[in-house]
């Protein structure tokens, strides 16, 4: 099993839908949380930390679940700009500050 | 603007050549990184670099070496370029722990 699984894309929605992304991870004593997304042919950037207690900023809601490990995104009112891949990542155990990038989910608004 | 400044953007290497890739980030991080991203495998770690003076190895090491030349800088060097060494090179750096990472723009390389 892959440390950190995201759900298959492409995903696909019309301006306006909701859409939300799954990740899952494997190593229970994770700490830290982040959803990153890229834009095609760019480099990663931090959209959001994912809190225990769910966070939220804007058209975007984070989720941590750790009794079943994994984390997600919803974004509401899609807009075009939104396109990109999302990446989930997850620290790992025995260093703070090494983390583990999962393979993405490819999100595409369409008008 | 703040940042991670990578160079070059762009690269073509024959089979054997050698080159370094420059990293240099202006946010007084301690932690510094050097992936690369290829198609259908995400981001994978080579080297990095918990504080000035100290390198560890990444998850894909082998063909790479890095020097970390002080607190700002992180260098990247291939000895003898493959093919397999293709890739697109991201350095990032972060400020601890639940900060997250900031990436500089990124380096395309090719290896004919």
């Amino acid at each position: 099993r892959k440390e950190v699984e995201q759900d298959p894309g492409p995903f696909n929605v019309p301006e306006g839908a909701t859409v939300a992304f799954n990740c899952t991870y494997s190593n229970s004593a994770s700490q830290s949380f982040f959803w990153y997304r890229q834009d095609c042919r760019k480099e990663p950037k931090l959209l959001m930390s994912v809190y225990s207690s769910g966070n939220e900023d804007g058209r975007f809601t984070a989720q941590l679940n750790r009794a079943s490990q994994y984390i997600s995104l919803l974004i509401r009112d899609s807009k075009l700009s939104d396109s990109a891949t999302y990446l989930c990542v997850v620290n790992r155990e025995t260093s703070y500050d090494k983390v583990i990038f999962g393979p993405g989910t490819s999100l595409s608004v369409i008008p | 603007n703040a940042g991670v400044t990578q160079t070059p953007k762009f690269q073509v290497l024959k089979t054997g050549q050698s080159m370094t890739l420059q990293c240099a980030q202006d946010m007084n991080h301690n932690s510094m990184y050097w992936y690369r991203q290829d198609p259908g495998m995400g981001l994978r770690l080579i080297y990095y670099s918990a504080s000035e003076g100290t390198t560890d190895k990444g998850e894909v090491p082998n063909g790479y070496n890095v020097s970390r030349l002080n607190k700002r800088e992180f260098s990247l060097r291939l000895e003898s370029a493959a093919p397999s060494q293709t890739s697109v090179y991201f350095c990032a750096s972060s400020g601890g722990q639940g900060l997250g990472y900031t990436f500089g723009s990124g380096t395309r390389l090719t290896v004919v």
